[in-house]
């Protein structure tokens, strides 16, 4: 069964400090992986995509990093902000005909003075 | 980049009621249109999907005579929630899949409250 699994399920950090969210995923086959960051109210805004030959990419201070052999991606934020406050979801999209997002349970992280 | 709108942002409306919401696609043909769920701290619930000139599919649970969905052109897609009831009151997501590279954009939501 295709799923993804985000860890933890929430988090709260100080500003300023560096930390990681992580995502496994079951899909197969797999086509890409995103993060999104979801800010209360709003829609998912699409921070990093990742495909299967890619092991880091950066966006910022948003760095997300994919190991294709054990399913597992993170998500590194550096130097946290108040702004920063907000649910990270792991999308992973199938390579398949439907080409069907798997959405993760999303981490929401909160950022404090 | 690609750009998915949606109207209204928020909506409040009383019981029994219908209510519309639109997605458009303003940059890209949508050839898929998705229309998702989501509850106070939850992950988004896909409701159903919705192709330019055909039926929509819709998610095991979802009723599709108290969400009509209609997608009548490359552009745009809605959302009907007949007869709402409170327990109607979430937020909804639509997303635009590009007919070409077979990715999803997100809309910003629309709040809808059923008082």
């Amino acid at each position: 069964k295709n799923q993804v699994e985000q860890s933890p399920q929430s988090l709260i950090i100080l500003e300023g400090k560096n930390c990681t969210l992580q995502c496994n995923y079951t899909v197969s086959p797999f086509s890409n992986l995103r993060w999104y960051k979801q800010d209360t109210g709003r829609g998912p805004v699409s921070l990093t995509i990742m495909t299967f030959s890619e092991n880091t990419k950066s966006n910022g201070r948003y760095t997300a990093t994919l190991d294709a052999d054990t399913k597992q991606s993170s998500l590194h934020i550096t130097a946290s902000q108040l702004s920063d406050s907000a649910s990270y979801i792991c999308v992973v999209r199938a390579q398949s005909g439907t080409y069907k997002y798997i959405f993760g349970t999303g981490t929401r992280l909160k950022v404090l003075a | 980049g690609a750009v998915v709108s949606q109207h209204p942002s928020w909506v409040i409306c009383k019981s029994g009621t219908s209510v519309k919401i639109e997605c458009r696609s303003l940059d890209f043909q949508a050839t898929t249109m998705f229309w998702y769920r989501q509850f106070p701290k939850q992950s988004l619930m896909l409701m159903a999907t919705s192709n330019e000139g055909s039926k929509a599919t819709y998610e095991q649970g979802v009723e599709k005579d108290k969400f009509l969905i209609n997608h009548a052109s490359l552009t745009l897609s809605t959302l009907t929630v007949t007869s709402a009831h409170p327990e109607d009151s979430s937020f909804y997501i639509c997303s635009a899949r590009n007919g070409q590279n077979y990715e999803q954009y997100f809309g910003p939501g629309t709040r809808l409250t059923v008082t």
